[in-house]
């Protein structure tokens, strides 16, 4: 089965820190993703990569940034975090134009 | 901007019914038509997905309803059991090449005995 996991499942960080999401897939996938889930307002997209050190902005690049140094770690930045990026962020993985692989998921809380 | 709009936002359906959820969308550009299925405390998972060079796919209980004049797909859920209690989000996708998904808000969808 593929797997996507996500290095927290609860994180808990203060406005103005720096925090970092890591993502990481075993199936060799070329695409990665990063979401936030909010409710009422769906799954939205922050950043995706196409492949390693590829990146390109999703629907709501703002406050965030991604690395991919390599094919199976996505990482999702907040330089500074601020309460509006609480959060649950779901990582997800696939091959080109298949079905996405999603995370369990971390649920970020800044305070 | 709200390119793909889900309808109702919870639903509550017998055991037995047939669930139904609506989404429309707005870009014509959009070519593919995933339904996905999230438990608490779990990621979405792909449900079923339809192409618009079909007007209906089935798959076990999931039917997807393709209408393209119209804008809209649906999702029906037949002989809907307790295990369905989920929320299923509709997305859309589309320009050959472009990864990108753009979601529904989500049904939190409960079957009740």
């Amino acid at each position: 089965d593929v797997k996507v996991t996500q290095s927290s499942r609860y994180l808990v960080k203060r406005t103005g820190e720096k925090v970092f999401l890591e993502c990481v897939q075993d199936m060799d996938h070329e695409n990665m993703f990063w979401y936030r889930q909010d409710p009422g307002l769906g799954l939205r997209l922050i950043y995706f990569s196409y492949d390693v050190k590829m990146k390109e902005k999703g629907d709501i690049p703002e406050g965030y940034s991604v690395s991919r140094e390599k094919k199976e770690r996505f990482s999702l930045i907040l330089e500074s975090a601020s309460t509006n990026q609480t959060s649950m962020y779901l990582c997800a993985s696939s091959f080109p134009r298949s079905k996405q692989f999603f995370g369990p998921g971390t649920r970020l809380t800044v305070l | 901007q709200q390119q793909v709009k889900q309808s109702p936002q919870s639903l509550i359906v017998q055991k037995g019914g047939i669930s139904i959820i609506n989404c429309a969308y707005e870009n014509t550009a959009f070519d593919y038509f995933p339904w996905y299925q999230q438990f608490p405390g779990k990621g979405p998972a792909l449900l079923i997905a339809i192409r618009p060079d079909v007007s209906e796919k089935k798959e076990g209980r999931f039917t997807i309803s393709f209408n393209k004049s119209a804008k809209q797909f649906s999702l029906h859920i037949m002989d809907s059991q307790p295990g369905d209690s989920a929320t299923y989000f509709c997305a859309a996708s589309g320009d050959f090449g472009n990864e990108k998904l753009t979601f529904g808000t989500g049904t939190r969808l409960t079957i009740i005995p």
